[in-house]
C-alpha cells in the first residue's frame, strides 16, 4: 500500500541551482497536485494535472515547471532556485472516475513530503 | 476568490477538554468542505468532509457542520485525547481539481 511516493524527503540547494521533486502514484488516479507548505499560509496550489496529458497553474506556479510523465507519476522542477522557494512541498492525487463521480474525485492523498532549503 | 480563514494556533488544551477549531470560507456556489489533519512528518489526511448546506461529516469523534448561512464549518470534539496533537486544516472545493486550504490550526493536547 503505498499510496503517493515522493522523493527526496529532504533537499538542500544553493540558489541558482536546479532539481527536480518527483512524484509517484500507485492508486490509478486521474489527477495529480503540488502543494507547497509554508509556516502561517498553509499549502498553496503550484500546479495540477487534471489527467495525463494536461497540466495547469495554481496559485502559485512562477518558478517552476511540472510534467506529467504518464498517468502514475508528476514531476515538479525548480530551474534556477531562489530563497523564496525553501518551503514544504506535497505531492497529492485524487479521483479514480469520472468527473461525476465527484466524491471520489474530492478525497486527496497526500504524499510525505520534501523539505527543501534553498541557500 | 475562493477563501478559507481559520483561528491561528497554537490551541493548547487538557486532555479531555471540548475542542473547537472555526473555519469560515469565502466561495461562489456550492462547494463541499473538508477538515484535513496532519501529524508530525506526515502528509495530510481526510477527517472528514460534508457536500451541501446542513450535512454533518463526523469521524474519530470530530464532527463538524456545514452552515451556508454563516459559511462556516467549525471542527469540534467532545473529549480531546493527546493523540490528537496536530495541525488541522480546513479546505474547500467547488471542483474537483481545485482545493483551497486554510493556514492550518496547531492542537497541542497535554495528559
Amino acid at each position: 500500500n503505498a499510496g503517493v511516493t515522493q522523493t527526496p524527503k529532504f533537499q538542500v540547494l544553493k540558489t541558482g541551482q536546479s532539481m527536480t521533486l518527483q512524484c509517484a502514484q500507485d492508486m490509478n488516479h486521474n489527477s495529480m497536485y503540488w502543494y507547497r507548505q509554508d509556516p502561517g499560509m498553509g499549502l498553496r496550489l503550484i500546479y495540477y494535472s487534471a489527467s495525463e496529458g494536461t497540466t495547469d497553474k495554481g496559485e502559485v506556479p512562477n518558478g517552476y515547471n511540472v510534467s506529467r510523465l504518464n498517468k502514475r507519476e508528476f514531476s515538479l522542477r525548480l530551474e534556477s532556485a531562489a530563497p523564496s522557494q525553501t518551503s514544504v512541498y506535497f505531492c497529492a492525487s485524487s479521483g479514480t472516475g469520472t468527473a461525476v463521480q465527484t466524491s471520489t474525485n474530492e478525497k486527496l492523498f497526500f504524499g510525505s513530503g520534501t523539505q527543501l532549503s534553498v541557500l | 476568490g475562493d477563501s478559507v480563514t481559520q483561528m491561528e494556533g497554537p490551541v493548547t488544551l487538557s486532555e479531555e477538554a471540548f475542542l473547537t477549531i472555526n473555519c469560515t470560507y469565502t466561495a461562489t456556489g456550492y462547494p463541499s468542505l473538508f477538515w484535513y489533519v496532519q501529524y508530525p512528518g506526515e502528509g495530510l489526511q481526510l477527517l472528514l468532509k460534508a457536500t451541501k448546506a446542513d450535512d454533518k461529516g463526523s469521524n474519530k469523534g470530530f464532527e463538524a457542520t456545514y452552515r451556508k448561512e454563516t459559511t462556516s464549518f467549525h471542527l469540534e470534539k467532545g473529549s480531546v485525547q493527546v493523540s490528537d496533537s496536530a495541525v488541522y486544516f480546513c479546505a474547500l472545493a467547488r471542483n474537483f481539481n481545485k482545493f483551497y486550504f486554510g493556514s492550518g490550526t496547531k492542537l497541542n493536547v497535554k495528559p
